[in-house]
């Protein structure tokens, strides 16, 4: 379940400092949001959710900021910690409800 | 919860042979996706299912792809012939109906020489 070798953009990140992920999405009728993290040799995991309904919502360490104007979400990660490291993915589940449609993904380092 | 279950975890094949990639999707979930992830072209939906029926299969790429769901608990991908540019990790995934955040399994790694 390995994402390595993708040729993603890559944040560095100094360990506590905070960490902003952008992502931009294509289709103005998705009215949900997602965030996934995929760690080397697994599957994505959520992170957070949002609806089109809300422009931030909160998680533990982490906040989701939506602007449907430009189309631009983004991930707030507090305090990042080497457990951060992972590809993050966002994902919008577009006009046909269920199914999501993933954004090519930023790879996160966190440095000691 | 055991989530969700595939196997094999790495598969190594011959180009020309038959490969078949088994899911079981969290008990109680009514959706299950099979997804692909390359380098090129990151994850690629390749077709979904709602209690056990296909929904959508636009994104299976051809004829030497196959999926099905003969019931709740179990699903398989199977590829035949397999061809190098199959090589690939697949994903499994599922979900309850009202709520879009799927569970991914942790992959199926395949490589086809």
């Amino acid at each position: 379940g390995e994402s390595v070798g993708l040729h993603l953009p890559t944040l560095s990140v100094q360990e506590g400092d905070n960490s902003i992920i952008n992502c931009a999405y294509s289709n103005s009728a998705s009215d949900y949001f997602i965030w996934y993290k995929q760690e080397s040799g697994k599957g994505p995991q959520f992170i957070i959710d949002i609806r089109s309904n809300m422009d931030k919502r909160q998680g533990q360490r982490v906040t989701v900021l939506l602007n449907k104007t430009v189309k631009h979400l983004s991930l707030q990660i507090a305090a990042t910690q080497p457990g951060d490291s992972a590809v993050y993915f966002c994902a919008e589940n577009g006009a046909a409800g269920n199914k999501l449609t993933f954004g090519g993904g930023t790879r996160v380092l966190v440095k000691p | 919860d055991a989530g969700v279950i595939q196997s094999p975890r790495h598969e190594v094949t011959e180009m020309g042979q038959e490969v078949t990639l088994r899911c079981k999707p969290i008990s109680g979930h009514d959706y299950l996706f099979w997804y692909r992830q390359t380098m090129m072209r990151g994850l690629e939906l390749l077709i979904y299912f709602n209690n056990n029926v296909p929904i959508d299969d636009s994104g299976m790429p051809e004829d030497r792809f196959s999926a099905k769901m003969p019931n709740a608990s179990f699903s398989t991908l199977k590829i035949q012939p397999s061809e190098p540019r199959d090589s690939a990790v697949y994903f499994c995934a599922s979900n309850q109906q009202g709520f879009y955040g799927y569970t991914f399994g942790s992959g199926t790694r395949l490589t086809v020489v």
